[in-house]
Protein backbone atom coordinates (compact mmCIF):
# COMPACT_ATOMS: atom_id res chain seq x y z
CA UNK A 1 0.00 0.00 0.00
CA UNK A 2 1.88 2.96 -1.09
CA UNK A 3 -0.16 6.31 -0.10
CA UNK A 4 1.46 9.11 -1.19
CA UNK A 5 4.24 9.12 -2.93
CA UNK A 6 6.68 12.17 -3.57
CA UNK A 7 9.70 11.78 -6.43
CA UNK A 8 12.59 12.89 -5.83
CA UNK A 9 13.28 12.16 -2.33
CA UNK A 10 16.47 15.15 -2.56
CA UNK A 11 17.59 17.20 -5.53
CA UNK A 12 19.85 20.26 -5.46
CA UNK A 13 19.72 22.73 -7.97
CA UNK A 14 21.77 25.82 -9.07
CA UNK A 15 19.75 28.93 -9.04
CA UNK A 16 17.62 29.96 -12.01
CA UNK A 17 17.32 25.95 -13.02
CA UNK A 18 13.71 24.92 -13.42
CA UNK A 19 12.19 21.62 -12.13
CA UNK A 20 9.32 19.48 -11.58
CA UNK A 21 8.21 18.07 -7.93
CA UNK A 22 5.92 14.99 -8.70
CA UNK A 23 2.99 13.41 -6.10
CA UNK A 24 1.01 10.19 -6.89
CA UNK A 25 -1.59 8.83 -4.64
CA UNK A 26 -3.24 5.64 -4.99
CA UNK A 27 -6.33 6.21 -2.71
CA UNK A 28 -8.10 7.58 -5.29
CA UNK A 29 -8.66 10.59 -3.37
CA UNK A 30 -10.21 13.73 -4.98
CA UNK A 31 -8.16 16.95 -3.00
CA UNK A 32 -4.50 16.94 -3.10
CA UNK A 33 -1.54 19.95 -1.77
CA UNK A 34 1.90 21.02 -1.50
CA UNK A 35 3.00 22.34 1.52
CA UNK A 36 6.95 23.61 2.32
CA UNK A 37 8.80 23.13 5.55
CA UNK A 38 10.82 25.74 6.79
CA UNK A 39 12.83 25.63 10.36
CA UNK A 40 10.93 28.29 12.40
CA UNK A 41 7.78 28.95 9.88
CA UNK A 42 6.41 25.43 10.39
CA UNK A 43 4.14 23.63 7.12
CA UNK A 44 2.80 26.24 4.69
CA UNK A 45 0.25 25.70 2.01
CA UNK A 46 1.60 26.66 -1.18
CA UNK A 47 -1.02 25.37 -3.77
CA UNK A 48 -3.89 22.77 -3.86
CA UNK A 49 -6.34 20.94 -6.03
CA UNK A 50 -10.01 20.22 -5.36
CA UNK A 51 -10.00 17.22 -8.17
CA UNK A 52 -8.83 16.72 -11.25
CA UNK A 53 -7.81 19.69 -13.69
CA UNK A 54 -8.53 22.35 -10.70
CA UNK A 55 -6.17 24.42 -8.97
CA UNK A 56 -6.05 26.80 -6.34
CA UNK A 57 -3.22 29.02 -4.24
CA UNK A 58 -2.30 28.86 -1.11
CA UNK A 59 -0.84 31.25 1.50
CA UNK A 60 2.60 31.07 -0.45
CA UNK A 61 2.23 30.72 -3.93
CA UNK A 62 4.60 32.81 -5.67
CA UNK A 63 7.25 31.19 -7.70
CA UNK A 64 5.46 27.82 -8.19
CA UNK A 65 3.33 26.69 -10.83
CA UNK A 66 0.74 23.27 -10.16
CA UNK A 67 -0.94 20.75 -12.38
CA UNK A 68 -3.61 18.10 -11.78
CA UNK A 69 -4.12 16.71 -15.11
CA UNK A 70 -4.71 12.92 -13.81
CA UNK A 71 -6.75 12.60 -10.44
CA UNK A 72 -3.85 10.33 -8.97
CA UNK A 73 -0.68 12.71 -9.82
CA UNK A 74 0.02 16.52 -8.78
CA UNK A 75 2.70 18.31 -9.77
CA UNK A 76 4.73 21.05 -8.47
CA UNK A 77 7.15 23.24 -10.77
CA UNK A 78 9.47 26.10 -10.19
CA UNK A 79 10.30 27.60 -13.45
CA UNK A 80 13.31 29.95 -11.93
CA UNK A 81 14.67 28.59 -8.86
CA UNK A 82 15.52 30.63 -6.15
CA UNK A 83 17.71 30.06 -3.07
CA UNK A 84 14.59 31.26 -1.20
CA UNK A 85 12.88 28.08 -2.13
CA UNK A 86 15.73 26.16 -0.49
CA UNK A 87 12.76 23.68 1.60
CA UNK A 88 11.34 19.97 2.32
CA UNK A 89 8.47 19.91 0.26
CA UNK A 90 5.49 17.65 0.66
CA UNK A 91 2.43 16.32 -0.79
CA UNK A 92 -0.63 15.55 1.22
CA UNK A 93 -3.53 13.87 -0.19
CA UNK A 94 -7.34 13.61 1.22
CA UNK A 95 -10.64 11.98 0.30
CA UNK A 96 -12.58 15.44 1.87
CA UNK A 97 -10.38 17.98 2.67
CA UNK A 98 -12.92 18.77 6.01
CA UNK A 99 -13.79 15.89 7.47
CA UNK A 100 -10.79 13.21 7.08
CA UNK A 101 -7.49 13.78 7.92
CA UNK A 102 -5.09 14.24 4.98
CA UNK A 103 -2.04 11.71 4.31
CA UNK A 104 1.48 12.94 3.74
CA UNK A 105 4.27 12.02 1.45
CA UNK A 106 7.70 11.63 2.75
CA UNK A 107 9.03 14.52 1.30
CA UNK A 108 11.36 15.99 -1.12
CA UNK A 109 14.44 17.95 0.25
CA UNK A 110 15.18 20.76 -2.30
CA UNK A 111 18.72 22.53 -2.04
CA UNK A 112 18.85 25.95 -4.68
CA UNK A 113 22.49 27.11 -4.28
CA UNK B 1 -5.59 35.45 9.49
CA UNK B 2 -5.55 32.46 11.71
CA UNK B 3 -2.54 31.45 14.13
CA UNK B 4 -1.73 28.34 15.38
CA UNK B 5 1.29 28.21 18.65
CA UNK B 6 2.18 25.15 20.33
CA UNK B 7 4.11 25.48 23.64
CA UNK B 8 6.32 24.31 24.79
CA UNK B 9 8.68 23.98 21.53
CA UNK B 10 10.40 20.71 23.05
CA UNK B 11 9.45 18.69 26.03
CA UNK B 12 11.56 15.56 27.47
CA UNK B 13 10.03 13.45 30.06
CA UNK B 14 10.46 9.96 31.64
CA UNK B 15 9.34 6.76 30.17
CA UNK B 16 6.11 5.89 32.02
CA UNK B 17 5.01 9.53 32.51
CA UNK B 18 1.15 10.82 31.50
CA UNK B 19 2.09 14.15 29.89
CA UNK B 20 0.14 17.19 27.74
CA UNK B 21 0.77 18.93 24.59
CA UNK B 22 -0.97 22.56 24.46
CA UNK B 23 -2.18 23.72 20.97
CA UNK B 24 -4.06 27.41 21.05
CA UNK B 25 -5.39 29.06 17.60
CA UNK B 26 -6.49 33.32 17.51
CA UNK B 27 -9.66 32.45 15.33
CA UNK B 28 -12.45 30.28 17.24
CA UNK B 29 -14.26 29.97 13.51
CA UNK B 30 -12.61 26.68 12.45
CA UNK B 31 -13.95 23.25 11.12
CA UNK B 32 -12.03 20.54 12.88
CA UNK B 33 -8.46 20.58 14.37
CA UNK B 34 -5.80 17.96 13.78
CA UNK B 35 -3.27 16.29 15.61
CA UNK B 36 -0.18 14.94 13.43
CA UNK B 37 2.94 13.00 14.30
CA UNK B 38 6.61 13.77 12.60
CA UNK B 39 9.47 11.47 12.94
CA UNK B 40 12.57 12.98 11.98
CA UNK B 41 12.98 12.47 7.77
CA UNK B 42 9.51 11.44 7.04
CA UNK B 43 6.43 12.90 6.39
CA UNK B 44 3.04 13.75 9.12
CA UNK B 45 1.09 11.18 9.90
CA UNK B 46 -2.45 11.99 11.05
CA UNK B 47 -3.39 10.91 15.04
CA UNK B 48 -6.98 12.80 15.84
CA UNK B 49 -9.04 14.66 14.23
CA UNK B 50 -11.97 16.56 16.25
CA UNK B 51 -14.74 18.22 14.45
CA UNK B 52 -15.56 21.63 15.60
CA UNK B 53 -19.46 20.36 17.51
CA UNK B 54 -16.81 17.87 19.09
CA UNK B 55 -15.28 18.08 22.77
CA UNK B 56 -12.95 14.91 21.96
CA UNK B 57 -11.35 11.98 20.74
CA UNK B 58 -9.50 9.14 21.57
CA UNK B 59 -7.45 6.52 20.13
CA UNK B 60 -5.51 3.76 22.23
CA UNK B 61 -3.02 6.22 24.28
CA UNK B 62 -3.74 9.45 23.16
CA UNK B 63 -6.69 11.88 23.96
CA UNK B 64 -7.57 15.14 22.06
CA UNK B 65 -9.35 17.47 23.48
CA UNK B 66 -11.05 20.81 22.02
CA UNK B 67 -12.44 24.20 23.70
CA UNK B 68 -13.16 26.74 20.70
CA UNK B 69 -14.36 29.14 23.22
CA UNK B 70 -11.10 29.43 24.30
CA UNK B 71 -9.13 28.96 21.20
CA UNK B 72 -7.62 25.88 23.01
CA UNK B 73 -6.84 22.19 22.35
CA UNK B 74 -4.40 19.49 24.18
CA UNK B 75 -3.22 16.18 23.36
CA UNK B 76 -2.90 13.75 26.41
CA UNK B 77 -0.67 11.11 25.99
CA UNK B 78 -0.41 8.27 28.91
CA UNK B 79 2.03 6.04 29.67
CA UNK B 80 4.57 7.18 27.87
CA UNK B 81 7.01 5.36 25.42
CA UNK B 82 9.93 5.94 24.12
CA UNK B 83 8.50 5.08 20.79
CA UNK B 84 6.47 8.25 21.43
CA UNK B 85 9.67 10.37 20.69
CA UNK B 86 8.28 12.60 17.61
CA UNK B 87 7.16 16.37 16.61
CA UNK B 88 3.75 16.72 18.00
CA UNK B 89 1.55 19.32 15.18
CA UNK B 90 -1.47 20.76 15.90
CA UNK B 91 -3.43 22.35 12.75
CA UNK B 92 -6.69 23.90 11.78
CA UNK B 93 -8.80 23.82 9.23
CA UNK B 94 -10.41 27.37 9.22
CA UNK B 95 -14.27 27.49 8.64
CA UNK B 96 -15.26 27.61 5.18
CA UNK B 97 -11.35 27.29 4.33
CA UNK B 98 -9.48 24.12 2.39
CA UNK B 99 -6.34 25.64 4.20
CA UNK B 100 -4.68 23.76 7.35
CA UNK B 101 -2.90 26.34 9.36
CA UNK B 102 -0.31 24.44 11.34
CA UNK B 103 0.97 25.34 14.47
CA UNK B 104 5.57 25.40 14.62
CA UNK B 105 5.49 21.69 16.66
CA UNK B 106 6.90 20.26 19.87
CA UNK B 107 9.29 18.07 19.74
CA UNK B 108 8.75 15.13 22.66
CA UNK B 109 11.25 12.96 23.64
CA UNK B 110 10.77 10.01 26.15
CA UNK B 111 13.54 8.91 27.76
CA UNK B 112 13.91 5.37 28.84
Amino acid sequence: NAGVTQTPKFRVLKTGQSMTLLCAQDMNHEYMYWYRQDPGMGLRLIHYSVGEGTTAKGEVPDGYNVSRLKKQNFLLGLESAAPSQTSVYFCASSPDSLNQPQHFGDGTRLSIL
Amino acid sequence: KQEVTQIPAALSVPEGENLVLNCSFTDSAIYNLQWFRQDPGKGLTSLLLIQSSQREQTSGRLNASLDKSSGRSTLYIAASQPGDSATYLCAATGAGSYQLTFGKGTKLSVIP
